[in-house]
């Protein structure tokens, strides 16, 4: 198993610039999410998906978008970078329920906005 | 939203040192997650509770899950400079699926 995958590893954009972060896991995990890492703030969730075509907000959500029309792929969208944005992004996923939903991260990648 | 206060944000130990840190929350999960991250890679599971005053060892690791189910401890027998890294608390909530919530770290460093 490869386990979470993520392309790219790094990503240089211009501000206003749209780019999509891949993710996916191939141990059929039906919950995935993105979070974002800062320096100093931890890991901050920005949009999570328990199924296939269920999708929803987490923490900081605003600037992104994501989709789920498979279980494996969990793809985040940013829709006109800027520099806020610049941050290591990873992407997660789990089991669904009260056991065994410990979550397996990515290696991250890592978004440089100009 | 829930936070987590993970504490200390940074420890310098040397090498055989014992190490602690704790998590501790305004509510009471019902899961707490230790994550090991080094430098440029994704964070790693080292623990997993799911009860409350459950003990739980990894190798040197050992965690520890408050019996009030607002903390959870972590512990690191004599420290090797491979420990070196950032590590995270997590937890989740009754009320929160799936949704976990993460410390801000604590930041070891081990000096040979």
């Amino acid at each position: 198993n490869a386990g979470v995958t993520q392309t790219p590893k790094f990503q240089v954009l211009k501000t206003g610039q749209s780019m999509t972060l891949q993710c996916a896991q191939d141990m059929n995990h039906e919950y995935m999410s993105w979070y974002r890492q800062d320096p100093g703030m931890g890991l901050r969730l920005i949009h999570y998906s328990v199924g296939a075509g269920i999708t929803d907000q987490g923490e900081v959500p605003n600037g992104y978008n994501v989709s789920r029309s498979t279980t494996e792929d969990f793809p985040l969208r940013l829709l006109s970078a800027a520099p806020s944005q610049t941050s290591v992004y990873f992407c997660a996923s789990s089991y669904v329920g009260s056991s065994y939903n410990e979550q397996f991260f990515g290696p991250g990648t890592r978004l440089t906005v100009l | 939203g829930q936070q987590l206060n993970q504490s200390p944000q940074s420890m310098f130990i040397q090498e055989g040192e014992d190490v602690s840190m704790n998590c501790t929350s305004s509510s009471i999960f019902n899961t707490w997650l230790w994550y090991k991250q080094d430098p440029g890679e994704g964070p790693v599971l080292l623990i997993a509770l799911y009860k409350a005053g459950e003990l739980t060892s990894n190798g040197r690791l050992t965690a520890q899950f408050g019996i009030t189910r607002k903390d959870s401890f972590l512990n690191i027998s004599a420290s090797i400079p491979s420990d070196v890294g950032i590590y995270f608390c997590a937890g989740r909530e009754e009320t929160s699926g799936s949704r976990l919530t993460f410390g801000e770290g604590t930041q070891l460093t081990v000096n040979p």
